[in-house]
């Protein structure tokens, strides 16, 4: 298993500003992913992250709203930039661990954002 | 990518088991069928998965139709710690992405 921690954990923003969102591991992992999960919505993926590589984003997402950082192994980064009230979610990070089930996803507690 | 389709919610008498439908009709075959919980305010935890057959672990089982188009979860006594969203999730063919269905909010009474 993994243990994940996020960092905050709830944020009020004003519109316009923007948001570092850190997500850290208990151990290496080689595969990140970023979520988001809208009020009283489904999770939908953001991002891919992998360690030395440039993150992969899914449709509808795009690097300079949602800029990514994998410095290492333990560690990643999710910016959210000029925000609006339309990005107050719930923003959540997951690994997969060499050691897990059959590519089984560990989540983080989550990030809540409130863009005011 | 293959979709699922699930209720949007369900109610359980406590001890009873809980039967969870999903439906995957445009899965893949080699597509693995995973189903999620999230407790509120919480990351969603692991439940089980499968493939073809039918497994069964500490927590649940989960069968899967032979066509494999659906999917049911079961918790065979639920308790009022198991009310939760419950999320069906097929992972993409050659990738490690999820996709994640609407979930069901289920609702274990006393």
């Amino acid at each position: 298993s993994a243990v994940i921690s996020q960092k905050p954990s709830r944020d009020i923003c004003q519109r316009g500003t923007s948001l570092t969102i850190q997500c850290q591991v208990d151990s290496q992992v080689t595969m990140m992913f970023w979520y988001r999960q809208q009020p009283g919505q489904s999770l939908t993926l953001i991002a891919t992250a992998n360690q030395g590589s440039e993150a992969t984003y899914e449709s509808g997402f795009v690097i300079d709203k949602f800029p990514i950082s994998r410095p290492n192994l333990t560690f990643s980064t999710l910016t959210v930039s000029n925000m609006s009230p339309e990005d107050s979610s719930i923003y959540l990070c997951s690994v997969i661990t060499p050691s897990g089930r059959a590519n089984e996803q560990f989540f983080g507690p989550g990030t809540r954002l409130t863009v005011l | 990518d293959a979709k699922t389709t699930q209720p949007p919610s369900m109610d359980c008498a406590e001890g009873r088991a809980a039967n969870l439908p999903c439906n995957h009709s445009t899965i893949s075959g080699n597509e693995y069928v995973y189903w999620y919980r999230q407790i509120h305010s919480q990351g969603p935890q692991y439940i089980i998965h499968g493939l073809k057959n039918n497994e069964t672990n500490e927590m649940a089982s989960l069968i899967i139709t032979e066509d494999r188009k659906s999917s049911t979860l079961i918790l065979p006594h639920a308790t009022l710690r198991d009310t939760a969203v419950y999320y069906c999730i097929v992972r993409v063919s050659g990738t490690y992405k999820y996709i994640f269905g609407t979930g069901t909010r289920l609702k274990v009474l006393a």
